[in-house]
């Protein structure tokens, strides 16, 4: 049984373009949930999504980020026009339900030049 | 001992030791609290948890201790080994859903 798979590991981006982080939960699980950690720090959550729909973003910057997690395929996390401090490990995780343990996959890690 | 560095506090000890790791949460509607491991260039790794019902519970070579008074969590290691090695956090919960608050984490060195 695979679990929370991520990709692309690493991510090198210049300033101003797009970053698309994907996320594909443990199978079963239909919860998914995006946190962002900065060099030597805790997780922050951002968002927190079941199929097609967001259940919680209170923790996602009001702009130029977006996430989804469509009907099929993987959740994606989206940031455009990305700046030097979004540079950091981005983390997907996933339940089944939403009281139960939470499995973390290896991160996303974003460096904006 | 414990020394604090330039950002994350850092636990040293001698293999074979037990270690203590203590927390302290914001949030005293928490009632779910998780202790995860994190290896360099790896994802939080979950430990041990413990509801708010309880003070103490035990797993293997692990203890986590909650002590709602003063909203401090600990997490004992039992013969530290070389594999402990590894930033350590905790995690407090008081939503709906698997939204955690982390603390800032410890750095666990562990010398052979």
């Amino acid at each position: 049984n695979a679990g929370v798979m991520q990709n692309p590991r690493h991510l090198v981006r210049r300033r101003g373009q797009e970053a698309r982080l994907r996320c594909s939960p443990m199978k079963g699980h239909s919860h998914v949930y995006w946190y962002r950690q900065l060099p030597e720090e805790g997780l922050k959550f951002m968002v927190y999504l079941q199929k097609e729909n967001i259940i919680d973003e209170s923790g996602m910057p009001k702009e130029r980020f977006s996430a989804e997690f469509p009907k099929e395929g993987p959740s994606i996390l989206r940031i455009q026009q990305v700046v030097r401090g979004d540079s950091a490990a981005y983390f997907c995780a996933s339940d089944s339900t939403n009281t139960g343990e939470l499995f973390f996959g290896e991160g996303s890690r974003l460096t904006v030049l | 001992g414990e020394s604090v560095g330039l950002h994350l506090p850092t636990l040293s000890v001698q293999e074979g030791d037990n270690s203590i790791i203590n927390c302290a949460y914001s949030n005293s509607a928490s009632d779910y609290f998780i202790w995860y491991k994190q290896e360099s260039g790896k994802g939080p790794q979950f430990i041990i948890d413990i509801r708010s019902n309880m003070d103490k519970r035990q797993g293997q070579r692990v203890t986590v201790l909650l002590n709602k008074t003063v909203k401090h969590l600990s997490l004992q290691i039992a013969a530290t080994q070389p594999g402990d090695s590894a930033v350590y956090f905790c995690a407090e919960n008081g939503n709906a859903g698997n939204m955690l608050t982390f603390g800032g984490g410890t750095r666990l060195m562990v010398k052979p």
